[in-house]
């Protein structure tokens, strides 16, 4: 398996437009995780799916922020309008539904919002 | 969320053993204490974990206490590549949901 597949690695966009970020998590796993971190506040749990079910948002900072997974294979999380205190890097991450098991981290992307 | 203590940096030798601790005092029975590391410019990667006995794994040791109010990551040689921000979490049901919540970390500085 190629692991959890981000993309873009890099977006660059002007306040006020819409970003997508996309990840494919590894094949097989039913957990999914999207994370954000800036040096400021570190790595924070914005959403995190149980067999493509938000379990838990309340990471995420307010409205302009969406994230679905329409199947078990893919997930977005969108910024609409985006600002430039959204800048960061988003990691998204894969696990198996169990407790004694691991996550694996994507590479992420870089979201710079001018 | 079930919270961890870690200082916010330590500094080995290379070749040296390092121990990073942790102190998880309210860790509830199920929580399972599990150890991430990342190195700068990539996303965390998964080093080890346990829940009552200690483990060992190619990468590292978990040691941890027999209370389990507290652990410690054993890296047996340090070498350069394990610079790193390590991160000690507790991965528990809470509210029937499961969480994997990063604090902020301890950054290991391995000097030659």
């Amino acid at each position: 398996d190629a692991g959890v597949i981000q993309s873009p690695r890099h977006e660059v966009t002007e306040m006020g437009q819409e970003v997508t970020l996309r990840c494919k998590p590894i094949s097989g796993h039913n957990s999914l995780f999207w994370y954000r971190q800036t040096m400021m506040r570190g790595l924070e749990l914005l959403i995190y799916f149980n067999n493509n079910v938000p379990i838990d948002d309340s990471g995420m900072p307010e409205d302009r922020f969406s994230a679905k997974m329409p199947n078990a294979s893919f997930s977005t999380l969108k910024i609409q309008p985006s600002e430039p205190r959204d800048s960061a890097v988003y990691f998204c991450a894969s696990s198996l539904l169990r407790l004694n098991t691991e996550a694996f981290f994507g590479q992420g992307t870089r979201l710079t919002v001018v | 969320d079930a919270k961890t203590t870690q200082p916010n940096s330590m500094e080995s030798n290379e070749e040296e053993p390092v121990h990073l601790p942790c102190n998880h005092s309210t860790i509830s029975g199920t929580d399972y204490i599990h150890w991430y590391r990342q190195l700068p410019s990539q996303g965390p990667e998964y080093v080890i974990h346990g829940l009552t006995s200690n483990v060992n794994n190619r990468m590292a040791s978990l040691a941890i206490a027999e209370d389990r109010k507290s652990s410690t990551l054993i890296l047996h040689r340090a070498t350069l590549r394990d610079a790193a921000v390590y991160y000690c979490i507790l991965k528990g049901t809470q509210g029937g949901s499961e969480k994997l919540v990063f604090g902020k970390g301890t950054k290991l500085t391995v000097n030659p």
